[in-house]
């Protein structure tokens, strides 16, 4: 059982580049969602889907557009990468469609863009 | 605004002693509490998860306790182990959506 899939690991980009960081679980759950990791602060919300089909923005969605096509694959895509998108990505995913269900993290993308 | 403060930011301490990592939030409505423990380069993976009308909740040697009055909560690691060493990271759910407010952890180091 893999759980949370992320890749690429590592990435590096110039500024300007677009680039698409994959994201897959095996444990059916309906929700799963985008994290960026900034040192000295909290993970925060880029966007989230609650099932196939639907997604929507988090607390900081410009920049990346998202979409879920499967139950299993969540890509997160940005469109025109910017120094200020370097950082680390975390993709993660639960069962409910609530907020009680526990959070399964991927082993997280490190993304720098010069 | 909905924050959570986690106190210290870091902590050192020798391998086998106790030690209480802090958390405090200003959250409104309150749903359930959350730590996390993320190791160097991994993703956060959940201790336990408390609510409203929960006081302690035990993890093997991790026991977490939330005052909801007071909107403290804390995370207490007895005879630490150098595997502790990692960031733990409280978090609050907000009300009834998705909406969860991280915050933005402490680093605990276990020196041998």
């Amino acid at each position: 059982n893999a759980g949370v899939t992320q890749t690429p690991k590592f990435q590096v980009l110039k500024t300007g580049q677009s680039m698409t960081l994959q994201c897959a679980q095996d444990m059916n759950h309906e929700y799963m969602s985008w994290y960026r990791q900034d040192p000295g602060m909290g993970l925060r919300l880029i966007h989230y889907s609650v099932g196939a089909g639907i997604t929507d923005q988090g607390e900081v969605p410009n920049g990346y557009n998202v979409s879920r096509s499967t139950t299993e694959d969540f890509p997160l895509r940005l469109l025109s990468a910017a120094p200020s998108q370097t950082s680390v990505y975390f993709c993660a995913s639960r069962k409910s469609g609530g907020n009680t269900g526990e959070l399964f993290f991927g082993e997280g993308s490190r993304l720098t863009v010069l | 605004k909905n924050q959570v403060e986690q106190s210290p930011q870091s902590l050192i301490i020798l391998e086998g002693k106790n030690c209480t990592l802090q958390c405090n939030y200003t959250v409104s409505p309150f749903s359930n509490l959350r730590w996390y423990k993320q190791d160097t380069g991994r993703g956060p993976v959940s201790l336990t998860i408390m609510t409203f009308s929960e006081n302690t909740k035990s993890n093997g040697r991790y026991t977490a306790t939330l005052d909801a009055d007071t909107k403290q909560s804390s995370l207490h690691i007895t005879a630490s182990q150098l595997s502790d060493s990692a960031s733990y990271i409280c978090v609050v759910s907000v009300g009834s959506n998705y909406q969860l407010i991280w915050g933005a952890g402490t680093k605990l180091i276990i020196k041998p």
